[in-house]
């Protein structure tokens, strides 16, 4: 059975960067996309972006500027990393798996999920 | 770009209860929507697919409806365990969510 876990900070400063680690367990990176997903306290689910296993990525619009997604595949990992933080940034970050169907994709295995707050 | 509207925000029955829960895309998505149920603390959890293809080890009591705009999750029998907030996706939009409560 597949498990994601999610590492990184909890607390960072405004302004900075958010690193984030996903870590994958009972399978490997290969063949599959992987995505980062956040959901702000008390609020809906927004998608972040997707990287498959060769590497290549699609972001959200409105975050493309700010935002790199990575991976290891000798450590079965992979990483987003958010710059420029602000307030708005604060967040249960998850990480998932996406699985493609036909013309369309969901998410059928997430992490746990990580609160990251921004703040001084 | 699609939006998802989910109806009703807020959905409150009794146990035992039947549960119908609605997503509307603003412009045809074909069968392509999923459904996530999300409970208090917890990740969301891939319930239904390709709007109506139940996800591994989903109960039968949930299923799924729809196609173009309008869709459809239905609990046939509702149980205490079912509150969550349920939301529709379709790609990279998810929907803004229907708190389902039991009176």
């Amino acid at each position: 059975q597949m498990q994601l876990q999610e590492s990184g900070p909890g607390l960072v400063k405004p302004s900075e960067t958010l690193s984030l680690t996903c870590s994958i367990s009972g399978d490997t990176l290969h063949s599959y996309y992987w995505s980062w997903i956040r959901q702000p306290p008390g609020k809906g689910l927004e998608w972040i972006g997707y990287i498959y296993y060769t590497g290549s990525t699609v972001y959200n619009p409105s975050l493309k500027s700010r935002i790199t997604i990575s991976l290891d595949t000798s450590k079965n990992q992979f990483f987003l990393h958010l710059t420029s933080l602000t307030a708005a940034d604060s967040a249960v970050y998850y990480c998932a798996k996406r699985q493609v169907f036909l013309q369309d994709y969901h998410f059928d295995y997430w992490g746990q999920g990580i609160r990251v707050t921004v703040s001084s | 770009e699609i939006v998802l509207t989910q109806s009703p925000a807020t959905l409150s029955l009794s146990p035992g209860e039947r549960a119908t829960l609605s997503c509307r895309a603003s412009q045809s998505v074909s069968s392509y929507l999923a459904w996530y149920q999300q409970k208090p603390g917890q990740a969301p959890r891939l319930l239904i697919y390709d709007a109506s293809k139940r996800a591994t080890g989903i109960s039968p009591r949930f299923s799924g409806s729809g196609s173009g705009t309008d869709f459809t999750l239905t609990v046939s029998s509702l149980e205490p365990e079912d509150i969550a907030v349920y939301y529709c996706q379709q790609r990279g939009i998810f929907g803004p969510g229907t708190q389902v409560e039991i009176k």
